[in-house]
């Protein structure tokens, strides 16, 4: 089993709808995850992060996490062509200090 | 204020030469870290600093990678006896209050 699990994608989702990005981790004491969106070609930028079990939104995006399911996931509401990029979950890991473990991404396409 | 920088941006090397990548992080921030990214992959963790300090090089994948951060803020990744496994881009992030922020990175190609 990988560290940090995501599909690959392609996701296409049309423009407007909800997108739905799910990651799976398999370290039971991670307590802090990350998402991050790359465009092709360019570096991982930051779009969320979470930390409780719950909902955390901000603007058009909602990460969850279930700790219990080793779950997290991100919702982008309201999808727009700018959004097609490839969805990077990460994973700090174990009681490390610092070591974060990527997932190998999604690629979503938002379709006009 | 600015970014993290990397140089070079792109570096084509022949297999068995030694190549050195460059990572200026924010101003700063105590935390730089290195990864290794293939084509259609996330990034893989090499090592990670505190200020001068390595704490972590678990990463790294062979005696043939090395880094350092004498003064700790430049970094450089040293690759010695390049291979062609070796090809494929060296991200950079400086991090505060666990945000990283990636450098745009090296494209590595070795022949």
């Amino acid at each position: 089993q990988k560290e940090v699990e995501q599909n690959s994608g392609p996701l296409s989702v049309p423009e407007g709808a909800i997108a739905s990005l799910n990651c799976t981790y398999s370290d039971r004491v991670s307590q802090s995850f990350f998402w991050y969106r790359q465009y092709s070609g360019k570096s991982p930028e930051l779009i969320m992060s979470i930390y409780s079990n719950g909902d955390k939104e901000d603007g058009r995006f909602t990460a969850q996490l279930n700790k219990a399911s080793q779950y997290v996931s991100l919702l982008i509401r309201d999808s727009q062509p700018s959004d097609s990029a490839t969805y990077l979950c990460a994973v700090k890991w174990r009681s490390s200090a610092s070591k974060i473990i990527f997932g190998s991404g999604t690629r979503l396409s938002i379709r006009p | 204020g600015a970014g993290v920088s990397q140089s070079p941006r792109y570096k084509v090397a022949k297999r068995g030469q030694d190549v050195a990548l460059r990572c200026d992080p924010i101003s700063g921030h105590v935390s730089l870290f290195w990864y290794q990214q293939a084509l259609g992959q996330g990034p893989e963790f090499l090592t990670y600093f505190q200020n001068e300090a390595q704490l972590d090089k678990s990463g790294l994948p062979s005696d043939r990678f090395f880094a350092e951060r004498p003064e700790g803020s430049v970094s450089t990744l040293k690759i010695q006896r390049t291979q062609q496994e070796d090809s494929a881009v060296y991200l950079c992030a400086s991090s505060f209050q666990e945000t990283q922020y990636f450098g745009p990175g090296t494209r590595l190609l070795v022949l």
